[in-house]
């Protein structure tokens, strides 16, 4: 059936690099995107989102990219600092459905 | 505004026993979903509530477990008798109408131990 899915279990970055989360989706009629952080014993909370009518979307250090044409979506975090050590979800919908599907995660791990 | 609050944070209990676990979503919002968090599966959607009703349950395991929601302000998901698989941690979350605010809102989550 569809999914959604991630490249990387486990992405590992020094202190102050650039960080990238990838995400690959298989639903052609998804239409909206969200990233979720889940720190250690806490819920997962929104980051960002994006809408298929966009394919770039800027927060405070993080940017998400949508390519549709390979179904692919990115998390870019800049800077990196420790407090970001965390899974991050990557989820997505499709119209009609109030119902996200979860990737399965990529933890990220900050090292000082 | 609190958040979606879950209890308990913490519930160990022997296999055959009911366990019951509670949410309050966010104030406002009018649909509720109750998920289970493993290692091995990830992220399952169990339930989704709309303005209390039950929309969509067929990700609830098997007739062990149920889930309510008598009023916008709470909803219950128990298992009865528990077993040592459902050990996890069981997340209930909530969001506004689609269109207007479609990204959900966690609670902290509840982690069910079952021995």
């Amino acid at each position: 059936g569809e999914s959604v899915g991630l490249h990387l279990p486990t992405l590992s970055v020094q202190e102050g690099d650039n960080s990238i989360i990838n995400c690959a989706y298989s639903n052609s009629a998804s239409d909206y995107f969200i990233w979720y952080k889940q720190e250690s014993g806490k819920g997962p909370q929104f980051i960002i989102d994006i809408r298929s009518n966009m394919d770039k979307r800027q927060g405070q250090r993080v940017t998400v990219l949508l390519n549709k044409t390979v179904k692919h979506l990115s998390l870019q975090i800049a800077a990196t600092q420790p407090g970001d050590s965390a899974v991050y979800f990557c989820a997505e919908t499709s119209g009609g459905s109030y119902i996200p599907t979860f990737g399965r995660g990529t933890s990220l791990i900050v090292h000082p | 505004d609190a958040g979606v609050i879950q209890s308990p944070r913490h519930e160990v209990t022997e296999m055959g026993q009911e366990v019951t676990l509670r949410c309050k979503p966010i104030s406002g919002h009018n649909s509720l979903f109750w998920y289970r968090q493993t290692m091995m599966r990830g992220l399952e959607l169990l339930i989704y509530f709309n303005n209390n009703v039950p929309i969509d349950d067929s990700g609830m395991p098997e007739d062990r477990f149920s889930a309510k929601m008598p009023n916008a302000s709470f909803s219950t998901l128990k298992i009865q008798p528990s077993e040592p698989r459902d050990s996890a941690v069981y997340f209930c979350a909530s969001s506004g109408d689609r269109g207007t605010n479609e990204k959900l809102f966690f609670g902290s989550g509840t982690q069910l131990s079952v021995l």
